[in-house]
C-alpha cells in the first residue's frame, strides 16, 4: 500500500522558516517524481513544487519561487520543502503527492502550516 | 498562466441521477487534464488522468472526456458516496493549476 506521511508543520511568525518532510513507503520511491500541493483553509488546491526522481528537474509555482526549495533523499525515501520568508498567505494544509503522467495519484493526509504573529 | 474555470460552482442532484461537470481552460492543455474528488477532512483522490483514463480502483460510473480547452467529468448514476467537491487540474510547461472546484451536493 502506498503511504505518504508529512511532518514538520506548525505555527511560525511572518518572515520565519519551516522545513516540511514527507516519507514514502509501499512503492519504489526512486521511480517517481514528487510534488507539494497546498490548500488554504476553506479554499481550493494550489500546486507548489515538483521534483523529478533524479532531482534533475525542479519547478515551482510563481507564488513561492525564490522562497521555497524542494529536495529529496532517495536513500531515505523522503522529499522535503524548505520554506523561507513565510507570509500569512502561505497558511495552508500542505500535501505531499506522487506524480503520475502530470497528475497526482497518491496523496498524504497533509500537514498544517500556520503563519501568524 | 493557464486558468481553469469549472462550472457549475454547485450542482444539486439526487442519487441515481447523472452528473455532468465542466472544466474550461484559458488556452489549450492538449489532453493533460485530470479530475479529483475531495471529501471533507480528506486528501483529494485522483479519478481521471490524461482527460479520459480512470485511475486505479475508480468505478466505471466515472468517465472523462474532452481535449484542448473543454473537458467534462460524467458520473453516470450517482451513489451516496459521490457527493463531494470535484477539481480539475492541468499540466503544461511544467506548471500545474487547479480549477476552483464544483461542489456536488444532495438535492
Amino acid at each position: 500500500e502506498v503511504q505518504l506521511v508529512e511532518s514538520g508543520g506548525g505555527l511560525v511568525q511572518p518572515g520565519g522558516s519551516l522545513r516540511l518532510s514527507c516519507t514514502a513507503s509501499g512503492f519504489t520511491f526512486t521511480s517517481y517524481s514528487m510534488n507539494w500541493v497546498r490548500q488554504a483553509p476553506e479554499k481550493g488546491l494550489e500546486w507548489v513544487s515538483y521534483i523529478t526522481s533524479s532531482t534533475t528537474g525542479i519547478y515551482y509555482a510563481d507564488s513561492v519561487k525564490g522562497r521555497f526549495t524542494i529536495s529529496r533523499d532517495n536513500a531515505k525515501n523522503s522529499v522535503y520543502l524548505q520554506m523561507n520568508s513565510l507570509r500569512a498567505e502561505d497558511t495552508a494544509l500542505y500535501y505531499c503527492a506522487r506524480s503520475l503522467k502530470g497528475s497526482f495519484d497518491s496523496w498524504g493526509q497533509g500537514i498544517l502550516v500556520t503563519v501568524s504573529s | 498562466e493557464i486558468v481553469l474555470t469549472q462550472s457549475p460552482a454547485t450542482l444539486s442532484l439526487s442519487p441515481g441521477e447523472r452528473a455532468t461537470l465542466s472544466c474550461r481552460a484559458s488556452q489549450s492543455v492538449s489532453s493533460y487534464l485530470a479530475w479529483y474528488q475531495q471529501k471533507p477532512g480528506q486528501a483529494p483522490r485522483l479519478l481521471i488522468y490524461d482527460a479520459f483514463n480512470r485511475a486505479t480502483g475508480i468505478p466505471a460510473r466515472f468517465s472523462g472526456s474532452g481535449s484542448g480547452t473543454d473537458f467534462t467529468l460524467t458520473i453516470s448514476s450517482l451513489e451516496p458516496e459521490d457527493f463531494a467537491v470535484y477539481y480539475c487540474q492541468q499540466r503544461t510547461n511544467w506548471q500545474y493549476s487547479f480549477g476552483q472546484g464544483t461542489k456536488l451536493e444532495i438535492k
